[in-house]
């Protein structure tokens, strides 16, 4: 199946900073990623909708000053949580629509931040 | 809103026996039924899906029913093995909006050797 690449998988960052976190498909085009947020025992919530080359677009609930998304390439997307503060503290993971337009989605293998 | 109902939420089974996870979902609409399962610490992994034109798909250990009429789904597991442990999400998407894809609880399945 098709690949998609997180990095990076663990991230540490004091509190006030920013952290990058990327998404790439390997071996395919995504014009369509998506990101969620998973706490401890709980399901995927999903965050945002990444177009490439357009805006995100945001589920609600969601600052999108506080998690910026860009998608510039087929293959790219990148979630900045900026002035990360504690209570971002969680499991970030993208998915990348299969180029089939058949629904199926392709998993990151996740990126854990911790802001202390 | 849509929603996707998913039970129970941890599963224990020992080795040898099924098991059977049912979700169910409230968009009519939705089209696209995918099973996940999720190891501690990595992201999802697909195991199965199946649309709404299929009653049911098989893989091996691993199947799907689907009754649209009744908006069901179930995972079943047969001959489970310890290293079917893990957490398993079942979600509903469709073609319309994109594929947003609205995922369940999880259910934590343990398989006692």
């Amino acid at each position: 199946g098709a690949v998609v690449s997180q990095h990076p998988s663990r991230v540490i960052c004091k509190s006030g900073t920013s952290v990058k976190i990327e998404c790439r498909s390997l071996d395919f085009q995504a014009t369509t990623m998506f990101w969620y947020r998973q706490f401890p025992k709980q399901s995927l919530m999903l965050m945002a909708t990444s177009n490439e080359g357009s805006k995100a677009t945001y589920e609600q609930g969601v600052e999108k000053d506080k998690f910026l998304i860009n998608h510039a390439s087929l293959t790219l997307s990148t979630l900045t949580v900026t002035s990360a503060h504690p209570e971002d503290s969680s499991f970030y993971i993208c998915s990348a629509r299969g180029s089939g337009n058949t629904g199926e989605l392709f998993f990151g293998e996740g990126s854990r931040l911790t802001v202390l | 809103g849509e929603n996707v109902e998913q039970h129970p939420s941890t599963l224990s089974v020992q080795e040898g026996d099924s098991a059977v996870i049912k979700c169910t979902y409230s968009d009519s609409a939705s089209n696209y039924f995918p099973w996940y399962k999720q190891e501690l610490g990595k992201g999802p992994q697909l195991i199965i899906d199946i649309r709404s034109n299929v009653g049911e798909k098989k893989d091996q250990r691993i199947a799907v029913t689907l009754n649209k009429t009744a908006k069901h789904f179930s995972l079943h597991i047969t001959e489970t093995q310890p290293e079917d442990s893990a957490v398993y999400f079942c979600a509903a998407s469709k073609r319309a909006g994109g594929f947003k894809t609205i995922f369940g609880a999880g259910t934590r399945l343990f398989v006692k050797a």
